[in-house]
């Protein structure tokens, strides 16, 4: 079945830390969305990503879709407390389902 | 604009019990996922409707598990009989037809003792 590899699992960083992600894949996606969940809530969407070589900010965020289609990242500059959570990739391949990554836990030092 | 909206946000029940999950999901949305989350096995699909009508349910663990959409802004998941390995968190998400964007809700905590 479809798998997503997201990277790495976790991370320690200090506050004003640029911070990086990815999500690989042995099946292309048609689209990518990244998200970020807080303890006792739902995720939240980031960024969502349509074409392949895409690179699309949010702010402090920056997330591409690889040219492969295969692959995406993530990118938080200048890290800030607020950014603490767990970031999750997913993929969407011409079904309605997403794939879900396990997710990268942030922890940031202030 | 309001969000995906569920109840409860947290639920305790005894093994053997009858559970009710809700979702309200975004107006306009045509599209209705629940999602299961635990440490172990992360987030997993259950089942999704589209246009209120259950498209694929093969994310259901068991017999025990049912889901329905009476209308286009209402759906439950209900779990009978509970059991102590249903513990988890329960998503209900919803989209668009033209857009793979989907928008979760606050989830429903579940712990099965």
């Amino acid at each position: 079945g479809q798998q997503l590899n997201q990277s790495p699992q976790s991370m320690f960083i200090q506050e004003g830390e640029d911070v990086s992600m990815n999500c690989t894949s042995s099946s292309i996606f048609n689209t990518w969305l990244w998200y970020k969940q807080d303890p006792g809530e739902g995720p939240v969407l980031l960024i969502a990503l349509y074409k392949a070589g895409e690179l699309t900010s949010n702010g402090r965020l920056t997330a591409q879709f690889g040219i492969t289609r295969k692959d995406s990242f993530l990118n938080i500059s200048a890290s800030i407390p607020s950014d603490v959570g767990i970031y999750f990739c997913a993929g969407q391949l011409g079904a309605q389902k997403l794939v879900f990554g396990q997710g990268t836990r942030l922890t940031i030092n202030p | 604009d309001a969000g995906v909206i569920q109840s409860p946000r947290h639920e305790v029940t005894e093994m053997g019990q009858e559970v009710t999950l809700r979702c309200k999901p975004i107006s306009g949305h045509d599209y209705l996922f629940w999602y299961r989350q635990t440490m172990m096995r992360g987030l997993e699909l259950l089942i999704y409707f589209n246009n209120n009508v259950p498209i694929d349910d093969s994310g259901m663990p068991e017999d025990r598990f049912s889901a329905k959409m009476p209308n286009a802004s209402f759906s439950t998941l209900k779990i009978q009989p509970s059991e102590p390995r249903d513990s988890a968190v329960y998503f209900c998400a919803s989209r668009r037809t033209v857009f793979y964007e989907q928008y979760f809700g606050p989830g429903t905590r579940l712990t099965v003792t």
